[in-house]
């Protein structure tokens, strides 16, 4: 039990189609972070906030787009996704944004995209 | 850019015996971290080694970090099926900030 929870676990849409996934964190934690995990290839970090404020956007296309309306939940919405966005997105989240902090994930959201 | 890469990409061996993991990366770095990933699941931390560190254990875990060769190694001693699993080690490119992942190994256990 990792204390970070992500919902939906497994989601397929299709390209036209907006969804959002969920993250939550019962840490206690700042700092919460996006990352996509594709087949065979290193974890990519996609977004950091601490504090609800943005503090990293790595060069993430604009079809994704992160919402912390507080320390424990963090959104990412979905909409006009392409197949090669499909792949395992996970949630994690630290006491602080530095890298000294241990970061704790989620199980991840599996996503397709038609 | 991909700071971490870890040696082997898979690796198969027998309970009981011991797993050795490379990870080597291209800049100067404060800590390294190593984090296991069962399969379908989130990554669990393992274990972090300051950059003034050489070694370090944890449990069955045994971390060496070499700064002047830009690489660490994990060892898994008395290897258990249950340590089958990913394992990514990933380090702060030296600015104390974000981590950044190498691509990790795949470590099966057989029993």
């Amino acid at each position: 039990e990792t204390g970070v929870t992500q919902t939906p676990r497994h989601l397929v849409m299709g390209m036209t189609n907006k969804k959002s996934l969920k993250c939550e964190q019962h840490l206690g934690h700042n700092a919460m972070y996006w990352y996509k995990q594709s087949a065979k290839k290193p974890l990519e970090l996609m977004f950091v906030y601490n504090f609800k404020e943005q503090t990293e956007n790595n060069s993430v296309p604009s079809r994704f787009s992160p919402e912390c309306p507080n320390s424990s939940h963090l959104f990412l919405h979905l909409h006009t996704l392409q197949p090669e966005d499909s792949a395992l997105y996970l949630c994690a989240s630290s006491q602080g944004d530095s890298s000294w902090n241990e970061q704790f994930f989620g199980p991840g959201t599996r996503l397709t995209v038609l | 850019s991909q700071q971490g890469e870890e040696d082997p990409q898979a690796l198969s061996i027998q309970e009981g015996e011991n797993a050795t993991m490379n990870c080597s990366y291209k800049t100067s770095i404060n800590n390294l971290q190593w984090y296991r990933q069962n399969s379908g699941r989130g990554l669990v931390h393992l274990i972090l080694i300051r950059s003034n560190e050489r070694e370090k254990h944890s449990g069955r875990l045994r971390v060496t970090l070499d700064t002047s060769k830009k690489s660490s190694s994990l060892l898994i001693t008395a290897s258990r099926a249950a340590d089958t699993a990913s394992y990514f080690c990933a380090t702060d490119e030296g600015n104390g900030n974000k981590l950044v992942f190498g691509a990790g190994t795949i470590l099966r256990v057989k029993s």
